[in-house]
């Protein structure tokens, strides 16, 4: 069975710092990895998403998270973060469960909190 | 383009009361759905996801049901509502098992 581990539960930043969120996983199989953002009282948004080719993923906000196989990691970083990024982020994988069955499995979320 | 509705946004509902969450997505058909509950610092639990019409599966056992009537809409219920059911739900749909999910603005629910 697959799972996911978000080493960190908060990360609090000053604005402009740099910023990484952390998560491993465990997985025998060959896995797909998201992560999402929550911004309070609302839904998940995907941020980022790995499924296959390059091991480095960008979001459209200047967030990237680069895949390690050999590490089973998908951390979550950003050079220079903002007052809006303050928010929960969940890292996903995808696994093969069985058959033909995929699983969604998430995080328990990072809260980063970004201070001026 | 795919939209997912949820609603109520917000329920208080007391203990023993029946409950009733409805999820509808335009845009796509034979969508796969979920259900998830939220609690803070626990993540995101899976209760129940269908891969079609009438197909339910539950992850956890617990005091509530699902049921897909339509293939496009997902419904969360419970005959009699427990304190520990409070919480934040959240539905989502995704094009395969296991894929990129798409979730809704989500419900938070207070048994008192």
């Amino acid at each position: 069975a697959q799972s996911v581990t978000q080493l960190d539960s908060q990360v609090p930043v000053f604005e402009e710092a740099p910023v990484e969120l952390r998560c491993n996983y465990s997985s025998s199989v060959s896995v797909y990895l998201f992560w999402y953002v929550q911004y309070p009282n609302q839904g998940l948004q995907l941020l980022l998403k790995y499924l296959s080719g390059s091991t480095l993923v960008e979001s459209i906000n200047g967030f990237e998270a680069e895949f390690n196989k050999s590490q089973t990691s998908f951390h979550l970083r950003k050079p220079s973060v903002h007052i809006s990024d303050t928010a929960e982020y969940f890292c996903a994988v995808s696994a093969n469960s069985g058959g033909s069955n995929y699983k969604l499995t998430f995080g328990k979320g990072t809260l980063l909190t970004v201070n001026p | 383009s795919q939209t997912i509705h949820q609603w109520p946004a917000t329920l208080v509902q007391p203990v023993g009361s029946p409950l009733s969450l409805e999820c509808t997505v335009e845009g796509t058909s034979n969508p796969n759905l979920y259900w998830y509950r939220q609690a803070a610092g626990r993540g995101l639990q899976l209760l129940f996801y269908s891969v079609g019409i009438g197909q339910i599966s539950s992850e956890v056992p617990q005091n509530l049901s699902a049921s897909r009537p339509q293939d496009r809409q997902f419904i969360l219920s419970s005959k009699k509502l427990l304190l520990s059911d409070s919480g934040f739900y959240l539905c989502a749909w995704s094009v395969w098992a296991g894929g990129e999910a798409f979730f809704g603005q989500g419900t938070r629910l207070t048994v008192v």
